[in-house]
């Protein structure tokens, strides 16, 4: 049981936006910095965003981040087929003093 | 490039122990802090341990502490995880990753607890 929560799937027609939510608390979120990751099916993680916002070289523009609060949030536009994966949250736990990832959510592309 | 190699899973039982290597190369390893993730089959990601780019500050999950070890030697370019007392539920494939925010990974070994 994760202590950032995910919804276990989210879908959309190519071209539409997707929003992934993450939800914590103040011991994570509410106080550090958010990333995301890609998963493609069969292979490692890809780191997507981080620092709550920012794109490492490479990733298209289509992906954004942001944070609110004890909330974070993904956001994918221009949906196209080959954005089908698992895509994670994570943060580092103050309280449980360890890294946290959340559970993931499965994109499917309709 | 950053390239990240895993080495070292296989198939152990139960009380067991394994010793996972990761070799680095395309950056300096000494400073980066460096991390063990893993992933149980058809499971989600699940931060295992980090270690900071000079070996003086070490992180685990509550469910290894005490048994696995990380550990680094960056003369040698080499990350390794050292895994005594090994149980079912740390069946999993193993990746390690460069960095607190792990901006790179290497392709993952798999080990297998099991009698």
């Amino acid at each position: 049981q994760s202590v950032l929560t995910q919804p276990p799937s989210a879908s959309g027609t190519p071209g539409q936006r997707v929003t992934i939510s993450c939800s914590g608390s103040t011991s994570n979120i509410g106080s550090d910095t958010v990333n995301w990751y890609q998963q493609l099916p069969g292979t490692a993680p890809k780191l997507l965003i981080y620092d709550n916002n920012q794109r490492p070289s490479g990733v298209p523009d289509r992906f954004s981040g942001s944070k609110s609060g004890t909330s974070a949030s993904l956001a994918i536009s221009g949906l196209q087929s080959e954005d089908e994966a698992d895509y994670y949250c994570a943060t580092w736990d103050g309280s449980l003093n360890s890294f946290v990832f959340g559970a993931g959510t499965k994109v499917t592309v309709l | 490039e950053v390239q990240l190699v895993e080495s070292g899973g296989g198939l152990v039982q139960p009380g067991g122990s394994l010793r996972l290597t990761c070799a680095a190369s395309g950056f300096t390893l000494s400073r980066y802090w460096m991390t063990w993730v893993r992933q149980a089959p058809g499971k989600g990601l699940e931060w295992v341990a980090n270690i900071k780019g000079d070996g003086s500050e070490k992180y685990y999950v509550d469910s290894v502490k005490g048994r696995f070890a990380i550990s680094r030697d960056n003369a040698k370019n080499s990350l390794s995880l050292q895994m005594n007392s090994l149980r079912a539920e740390d069946t999993a494939l193993y990746y390690c990753a460069r960095g607190v925010i792990t901006d790179s990974w290497g392709q993952g070994t798999l080990v297998t607890v099991s009698s």
